[in-house]
C-alpha cells in the first residue's frame, strides 16, 4: 500500500550541528522523492528532490540520500540554524497523476 | 520567487454553509492540486486538475466538493454544505508538470473553522 514513514517524531539539536532526518518509504517502483519544510502557520516548503537515479544530491546546507536497497532516505542539514526549526516531511508522487504522498513528518528543534 | 498565493488566510462558516476557498498558481503552472491538513496530522491529497478537468481525487473529496478554474489565474476549492469534520489548513499547490524535478510548490494556506 501507500506510505511514507518516517522514523522520528522530534529532533532535538545543537545549534551549530548537523541534523539528520529520515523517511523510509515502501513502494520500490517510487522513484522521485521531495523533502518539504512546513513551518508554524505556513504551507509546506520545497527545499530539495532526488529522482531515483541518483544516489546523493546537494543543495545549500542540505544534502538528501537515497538508498534503494532499503529504501530509505535522508536529510542532512548542515550547521543547523534556529531558522531550520520546523516540521519537515518527505513525499513522493504516489502515482503518474501527481498525487503525493506525504509522511508523518519530523519536528526539528535547534537550541541555542 | 513566484509563490503559490491563497485566500483568505482564516474561513470561519456555520456548518451547512457553502465556502468558496481561492488560490492564485504559480503563472507557468499547468497542474494544480489541494490538500488538507488537520491540526497535528500529515497533509493529505484531496484533488488534482489539469486541462480544465479533474485529474484524481481522493476519498475525502465527495460529491460535496468541487474545484474550478475560473479564469486564467484562479483556481478555487468549493465545500458546498460544510461539516464540522472539514475543519482544517487547505493548501493548494501547483507544478509544472508530472515529472521528477518539477516539485509541488505550495501556498501558506486558507484556516478553515466549521462552528
Amino acid at each position: 500500500g501507500e506510505s511514507v514513514g518516517l522514523h522520528l517524531p522530534t529532533l532535538s539539536v545543537q545549534e551549530g550541528d548537523n541534523s539528520i532526518i529520515n523517511c523510509a518509504y515502501s513502494n520500490s517502483a517510487s522513484d522521485y522523492f521531495i523533502w518539504y519544510k512546513q513551518e508554524s502557520g505556513k504551507g509546506p516548503q520545497f527545499i530539495i528532490d532526488i529522482r531515483s537515479n541518483m544516489d546523493k544530491r546537494q543543495g545549500q546546507r542540505v544534502t538528501v540520500l537515497l538508498n534503494k536497497t532499503v529504501k530509505h532516505l535522508s536529510l542532512q542539514i548542515a550547521a543547523t540554524q534556529p531558522g531550520d526549526s520546523a516540521v519537515y516531511f518527505c513525499a513522493e508522487p504516489y502515482n503518474q497523476g501527481g498525487k503525493l504522498i506525504f509522511g508523518q513528518g519530523t519536528e526539528l528543534s535547534v537550541k541555542p | 520567487e513566484p509563490e503559490v498565493t491563497q485566500t483568505p488566510s482564516h474561513q470561519v462558516t456555520q456548518m451547512g454553509q457553502e465556502v468558496i476557498l481561492r488560490c492564485v498558481p504559480i503563472s507557468n503552472h499547468l497542474y494544480f492540486y489541494w490538500y488538507r491538513q488537520i491540526l497535528g496530522q500529515k497533509v493529505e491529497f484531496l484533488v488534482s486538475f489539469y486541462n480544465n478537468e479533474i485529474s484524481e481525487k481522493s476519498e475525502i473529496f465527495d460529491d460535496q466538493f468541487s474545484v474550478e478554474r475560473p479564469d486564467g489565474s484562479n483556481f478555487t476549492l468549493k465545500i458546498r454544505s460544510t461539516k464540522l469534520e472539514d475543519s482544517a489548513m487547505y493548501f493548494c499547490a501547483s507544478s509544472e508538470g508530472l515529472r521528477g524535478g518539477q516539485p509541488q510548490h505550495f501556498g501558506d494556506g486558507t484556516r478553515l473553522s466549521i462552528l
